[in-house]
């Protein structure tokens, strides 16, 4: 079975501008989470979806945003980019309770 | 607020050597502890999840300790190789099945000398 899966691999906005990244959970798994890995630090929670509705937010301002399609997929957008969005972005999806991770899509805020 | 600290940042030994790598959480109220493995630049690949029911996990030469009532938990390496080269992190789950927040160390990166 494919890993969850995310695209793009690599993203250059500049300030002020929006983006969408998307996930592809592995086969089955009906929850998605979203963490934000900034160089050196553990990835920080951002959003759960579960069944297509939101179990849980994290300390992110409202210019995140996600959403949970009918076949588990989800995106993530941002809003009015900082440059301190500057960060990997990783998806999980998990059956049970271990979550499996993406390799994540790496964005650079100019 | 949940806080996990690893200790210790980084650490180097020479290859085929035993190695302990430290996981400690503020609040003992956990679900679960994931021990995860990120190689540069990658995404995270789990390594073992133990209940907080459970002490210890095993895989091939990985094993995961937790002491809930301390906050601590260990991930013990034995026969340490180069490929075992990577960034550790841990992650305490608070919730069940369908609320599944991680919060995470900030890592411990591990380099294996040949």
């Amino acid at each position: 079975d494919a890993g969850v899966t995310q695209s793009p691999t690599h993203l250059i906005k500049t300030r002020g501008q929006h983006v969408t990244l998307r996930c592809s959970p592995i086969s089955g798994h009906k929850s998605v989470s979203w963490y934000q890995q900034v160089l050196g630090q553990g990835p920080q929670f951002i959003f759960q979806y579960y069944e297509k509705e939101e179990r849980g937010r994290g300390n992110f301002p409202d210019r995140f945003s996600a959403r949970q399609f009918p076949n588990y997929s989800s995106e993530l957008n941002v809003n009015a980019l900082l440059l301190g969005d500057s960060a990997l972005y990783l998806c999980a999806s998990s059956l049970v309770e271990t979550q499996y991770f993406g390799p994540g899509t790496r964005l650079l805020v100019l | 607020k949940q806080e996990v600290t690893q200790i210790p940042a980084a650490l180097s030994v020479p290859e085929g050597e035993n190695l302990v790598l430290n996981c400690s959480f503020t609040d003992s109220a956990i679900y679960n502890l994931q021990w995860f493995r990120q190689d540069p630049g990658k995404g995270l690949t789990s390594l073992l999840l133990i209940q907080s029911s459970q002490r210890e996990q095993t895989s091939g030469r990985l094993n995961a300790s937790l002491d809930k009532s301390s906050g601590r938990s260990t991930l013990y390496i034995a026969a340490s190789q180069p490929g075992d080269s990577a960034t550790y992190l841990c992650a305490v789950g608070l919730s069940n099945f369908g609320n599944e927040k991680l919060t995470f160390g900030t890592g411990t990166r591990l380099t294996i000398i040949p």
